[in-house]
């Protein structure tokens, strides 16, 4: 199985800002790494697919990069709908698996 | 645009086991391109991938939930059922279920809450 570690945990940032959130993967899962973002109360919304590829009707604030083991979920200028829980989750076998998490808080 | 509904007991007891069904509406269950999920999350914890399904019945699991695990597919519903067998209360958890298109999940139900207590 892939374990798939999220750092950090949580980043305080304002508005305006940039975020910046990392992935790390057990071993190489290629690019077929997700990004998703969870609202409280909410179901997870997919926004990154395949590393660095938008979900459809996703805002180009949210990018995604990286290959192998190492990526990286950017958010350009954070808006206050931004602030939530990212989780990563690859696909490169079975059992998928999903991160950790990172909180994305309003500092 | 593609719907997913959970739907089953809220509340289930030790031993027992849990079931649910995923009612998917505005689209087929039986398209080829597409395998139909089920994850979970415990309260105030991450996720987790339980297994999925193609239409055509092949299913695959998560090896860490030790054969607990039946998914099965009703194209003539257009649904599909989750059943986790010997819940303890560690299996309390919203679950949700989701299109997966290449193992990806792109349209998830909105999750059900499932408390496994005597």
């Amino acid at each position: 199985e892939i374990v798939l570690t999220q750092s950090p945990a949580t980043l305080s940032l304002s508005p305006g800002e940039r975020a910046t959130l990392s992935c790390r993967a057990s071993q190489s899962v290629s690019s077929y790494l997700a990004w998703y973002q969870q609202k409280l109360g909410q179901a997870p919304r997919l926004l990154i697919y395949d590393a660095s590829n938008r979900a459809t009707g996703i805002p180009a604030r949210f990018s995604g990069s990286g290959s192998g083991t190492d990526f990286t979920l950017t958010i350009s200028s954070l808006e206050p709908e931004d602030f939530a829980v990212y989780y990563c989750q690859h696909r490169s076998n079975w059992p998928i698996t999903f991160g950790p998490g990172t909180t994305v808080d309003i500092k | 645009q593609v719907q997913l509904q959970e739907s089953g007991p809220g509340l289930v007891k030790p031993s027992e086991t849990l079931s649910l069904t995923c009612t998917v509406s505005g689209g087929s269950i039986s398209g080829s391109t597409y395998y139909w999920g089920w994850i979970r999350q415990p309260p105030g914890k991450g996720l987790e991938w339980i297994g999925s399904i193609f239409y055509s019945g092949t299913t695959y699991d998560n090896p860490s939930l030790k054969s607990r695990v039946t998914i099965s597919v009703d194209t003539s519903k257009n649904q599909f059922s989750l059943k986790l067998s010997s819940v303890t209360a560690a299996d309390t958890a919203v679950y949700y279920c989701a299109r997966s298109k290449a193992r990806n999940f792109d349209y998830w139900g909105q999750g059900t809450l499932v408390t496994v207590s005597s």
